[in-house]
Formats: structure tokens, sequence, C-alpha cells
């Protein structure tokens, strides 16, 4: 089974701190993803990253930053935390092959997810 | 940016019952999964259906997609209190290859 494992499940800091979240998945996926989630706004993509060393801006990647130096860690980073940064933060992990032209675009397997709240 | 809506928001029924959820989509799709969610947990991935295939089953899922109409149905049968959760379409397509979220639809069965 594909295991996505994320730092924390619960976190509390401080407006102006810089937080980090961590993210490691133990398949070898090549995709990795970073999305919040709040009431009403559903799931959006914040980062993501095809391979190592490589990253994407999503849809709301304002206020953060993503590192991916090795292929299994994919880091999410709050520069100086906001209290509309309060949120859940989820991981993903997805595999990525291609059959000749056709791309197979798979499913994620997701983290349990870190409920940020910063006060 | 959102691709899907789900309809309903929010459903209840009793055990045994069956639970259909509804989503539309906007977008020229590669395909589209159906994802559950528990409280406060994160996601776990039910089912991917093709653009070029109509209908699919697993276990007491089927999923229909109807890419004329942009939308696709997700069905539990027999259902039981342990399918309470929300539950998420999501779809990859267009220009790029991320997965767009549907609002969600939160399911309750009660015993």
């Amino acid at each position: 089974d594909v295991k996505v494992t994320q730092s924390s499940r619960y976190l509390v800091k401080r407006t102006g701190e810089k937080v980090f979240l961590e993210c490691v998945q133990d398949m070898d996926h090549e995709n990795m993803f970073w999305y919040r989630q709040d009431p009403g706004l559903g799931l959006r993509l914040i980062y993501f990253s095809y391979d190592v060393k490589m990253k994407e801006k999503g849809d709301i990647p304002e206020g953060y930053s993503v590192s991916r130096e090795k292929k299994e860690r994919f880091s999410l980073i709050l520069e100086s935390a906001s209290t509309n940064q309060t949120s859940m933060y989820l991981c993903a992990s997805r595999i990525f092959r291609t059959s000749g032209s056709y791309r197979n675009y798979n499913e994620q397997f997701f983290g349990p997810g870190t409920r940020l709240t910063v006060l | 940016s959102q691709q899907g809506e789900e309809d309903p928001q929010a459903l209840s029924i009793q055990e045994g019952e069956n639970a259909t959820m509804n989503c539309s989509y906007k977008t020229s799709i590669n395909n589209l999964q159906w994802y559950r969610q528990n409280s406060g947990r994160g996601l776990v991935h039910l089912i991917l259906i093709r653009s070029n295939e109509r209908e699919k089953h697993s276990g007491r899922l089927r999923v229909t997609l109807d890419t004329s109409k942009k939308s696709s149905s997700l069905l539990i049968t027999a259902s039981r209190a342990a399918d309470t959760a929300s539950y998420f379409c999501a779809t990859v397509g267009g220009a790029t290859n991320k997965l767009i979220f549907g609002t969600g639809t939160l399911l309750a069965v009660q015993p």
C-alpha cells in the first residue's frame, strides 16, 4: 500500500512565524501536490512538483513556497504565517506513466492532513 | 479554480438505501475521479472513469459519465453507516494535468 505521511496532524503557530509542513511518500511517485481545504471552498491546489527539484504554481501560491530536494519528500513553507493561512493542508502523490503518446493521469494518494492554526 | 459542482451538497439516508451523488464540470477532461473523505482526515480514492468510458463498477460503487452533458454520478448501493463521509468528484484534463475538485457532497447514513 502507498503511504503518504505528513509531519504533524495539528499545528499551532503565531503570526509572522516561518512554518514548515513536511510530506513523505514511500512509493517512488514522481508527482507530489500540496492542497489546502477550507469550508465552502473545497480543495485548492497550492503547488505541485512533477519530479525532484521541479515545482509549479497551483491556483493559490501566494504566501507559500515549496522544496523538493528528494523524490520522496515535498515540503510546504509558509514564509511568514498569517491568520488567513489557518486551514487544513493536504499532501498527495501520484505515479506518472506514459503509454506511447498517452499520459495516464492516475489517482492521487493523500496524507492524513495537517490542521494548521495561525494565531 | 473549481471545475466541478456537486449535487446535493448534503444527503441523509437510512442504512440499506442507495445514495446517488451528481457532479457537473465545465471543460473537456481526460478522466474523472471520485474520492471519499472521513471527517477531518485525508482523501481516499474510490474510482476513476476515463473520458471514453460510460460506466464503471467497483464493489457497491457505480459511476457513470456523460461527456456530452459534462456530468457524472456516483451510486452507492446498500449503504452502511461506515459510508458516512464527504464525497468529492475531481477532473483531470485541459491544458494541465492538475486534479480539480468539486465542493463535495456530505453523506450521512443513519443506522
